[in-house]
This record gives structure tokens, sequence and C-alpha cells, in this order.
């Protein structure tokens, strides 16, 4: 079976710091995988998605980015964290041709302060 | 306007009740998603539709593609019932999600 692991958990960082924040699956080969973020009272905001190692899409220009470095690994950072980026992210995969359907890790819980 | 709309946005009901939420899309579609996401944040998937109706125990599914309109039905609702329910969208012309703002079901014991 599949398992998408998130860590960490939580997380608290002061403005200006850098972000790494890692999501790996499990028994899956060449998933596509997503990167979402939930601010406090929002819906879900696609941020990366990639079809393939070294493949990223971008949706929403930022100070973030993500990174592709093994087929099953997935991982969003950023040199300098802003107060904005606090929230929720979670990491999705699904398989790369039918279905459709997305699986989403725990999620991390970033506060910037 | 969004191009997938959920109602109603908040929802407050008594323990038993039978809940309907219920999600409208303008976009051509391969499925539909049916989320729910408790407080603590995790998601899950609960439905994935692309013709007719699905049921998992009190929870069911239908959608009617010609309408392009999908409900989520809980009989006998509880208040571990409560969380935010998220209708999604995979479009016919990529493999990206499209969501819902999502509804907030608060079920009272």
């Amino acid at each position: 079976s599949q398992t998408i692991h998130q860590w960490p958990a939580t997380l608290v960082q002061p403005v200006g710091s850098p972000l790494s924040l890692e999501c790996t699956v499990e028994g899956t080969s060449n998933p596509n995988l997503y990167w979402y973020r939930q601010a406090a009272g929002r819906g879900l905001q696609l941020l990366f998605y990639s079809v393939g190692i070294g493949q990223i899409s971008s949706e929403v220009p930022q100070n973030l980015s993500a990174s592709r470095p093994q087929d099953r690994q997935f991982i969003l950072s950023s040199k300098k964290l802003l107060l904005s980026d606090s929230g929720f992210y979670l990491c999705a995969w699904r398989w790369s041709g039918i279905p459709y359907e997305q699986y989403f890790g725990p999620g991390t819980r970033l506060t910037v302060t | 306007k969004n191009e997938v709309e959920q109602s109603p946005q908040n929802l407050t009901a008594q323990e038993g009740e039978f809940i309907t939420i219920n999600c409208s899309y303008s976009v051509g579609i391969s499925a539909l998603h049916w989320l729910q996401q408790h407080p603590g944040g995790g998601i899950v998937s609960l439905f994935m539709l692309s013709s007719g109706k699905k049921k998992h125990g009190r929870l069911i599914a239908t959608i009617n593609i010609q309408e392009k309109h999908s409900s989520l039905h809980i009989t006998a609702s509880h208040p571990r019932d409560s969380a935010v329910y998220i209708c999604a969208v995979t479009p016919d012309s990529n493999y990206q999600l499209i969501w819902g703002a999502g509804t907030k079901l608060i079920i009272k014991p």
C-alpha cells in the first residue's frame, strides 16, 4: 500500500530564516506530487506540482521554491521566510494517470514569528 | 465567479439530522472529489466520482454530469462529523484540482 509522509508536523520559525519541508511517498513510483498551502480560514492553494524528477511547475509567484531530487521525494524551501508564509502546508500525490484521486500527507503547520 | 461553488459555506445542525452539502462547477471534468478536513488540518479523501452515486457508511455522494452538480449527504449526523467538507474537480484540460471553498459543518449533540 501507498503512504505519504511529511515532516516536521509543526514548525515555528522567525522572519528571515530559511525553510525546508520534506515529503516522501512510499509504495508507488513516478507519482505526481503537489504542495498546497492553506492560510488561516482560507481554502487550499496549489503552490507547486511535479510530474517527474527535476520537473517543477509553480502556480503562484512567491519566495518559496520546490525541488524533486528523487522520484518519491518533494521538498518545499525558502531562503527567507515572511510573516505571510505562515499556514498549513500539505503535500499530496496521485498516480500519473487514471485515477485522479489525490492522497494527502498529514501536513505541516508553520508559524512565522 | 469561481469554477467550483459550494453551498452552504457554514452549516450547523443537531445530532441525527440529515445533512446535504452542494457543489456546482462550470468546467468539463474527468472526476469530482469530496474531501474532509478535520480541525487539526488533516485532509482525507471521501469520494471520487465521475458518474452516479457512491455510498460509504453514512456518507452518500451523488453527481449529475449534465447539470454539473454534486451533493454530499450525511445520514444520522454525529458530532464527530464536524469538519470542513471540500468539493474539488479534476478538469478535462489538465490533471490539477480546482477547489471549492469548503463547507464548515458543525453537528451539535
